[in-house]
């Protein structure tokens, strides 16, 4: 069955050093998502991004985020200069459809994200 | 305001009996999508309900929706030891795209 796929499972890294995360969506789906969930909190959403554009983002995603679709088949989350407080699981999710058609969002495995 | 609370924020049942959880939301839903979380692992769907439907059935799984109570249940029945996890509502809202909204999440453990 096809499944979303994340990596690195697990990256750390210095505060103020900038990060990349990895996803690749499942191959037919349009839709893509970046959430995050902070250790002992609920999961929150980043940005959508659907033909080439975001979508939508949240009042998380500042200056310092940006994700991009650099070939067919990889969708990434740069942060530019970590702080402490991005320490979170990152969770990439993609939909075949959209929202007019209330379309399942299936996840990847996250990438847990140390920031010393 | 939250959208999308679970209760009870946990239930531990014995392996066999019916568990239920429940999410109530605050605005007006496209879709309610139920996930399920192992402990540090990736979220698992579980079942997605529209706002048009009612209940809809999976396997051991019974998810309903009131949309004039803005809530939703999930019922597992004869509960396993490896349904022990967590267990999130999340909804699509009309006025906000194609994000999902996760509630707290409701963890579940099944007793052996």
């Amino acid at each position: 069955e096809p499944e979303v796929t994340q990596t690195p499972s697990h990256q750390v890294t210095q505060m103020g050093q900038e990060v990349i995360l990895r996803c690749v969506p499942i191959s037919n789906h349009l839709y893509f998502y970046w959430y995050r969930q902070i250790l002992g909190q609920k999961v929150e959403f980043l940005v959508s991004f659907y033909n080439n554009e975001i979508s939508e983002k949240s009042e998380i995603f500042d200056d310092q985020f940006s994700v991009e679709r650099p070939d067919g088949s990889n969708f990434t989350l740069k942060i530019r200069s970590t702080k402490l407080e991005d320490s979170a699981m990152y969770f990439c999710a993609s939909s075949e459809l959209g929202r007019a058609y209330g379309d399942t969002q299936y996840f990847g495995p996250g990438t847990r994200l140390t920031v010393l | 305001s939250q959208q999308g609370e679970e209760d009870p924020q946990a239930l531990s049942i014995q392996e066999g009996e019916n568990a239920t959880m429940n999410c109530s939301y605050k605005t007006s839903i496209n879709n309610l999508q139920w996930y399920r979380q192992n402990s540090g692992r990736g979220l698992v769907h579980l079942i997605l309900i529209r706002s048009n439907e009612r209940e809809k059935h999976s396997g051991r799984l019974r998810v309903t929706l009131d949309t004039s109570k803005k809530s939703s249940s999930l019922l597992i029945t004869a509960s396993r030891a490896a349904d022990t996890a967590s267990y999130f509502c999340a909804t699509s809202q009309e006025t906000s795209g194609s994000r999902l909204t996760f509630g707290e999440g409701t963890q579940l453990t099944v007793n052996p």
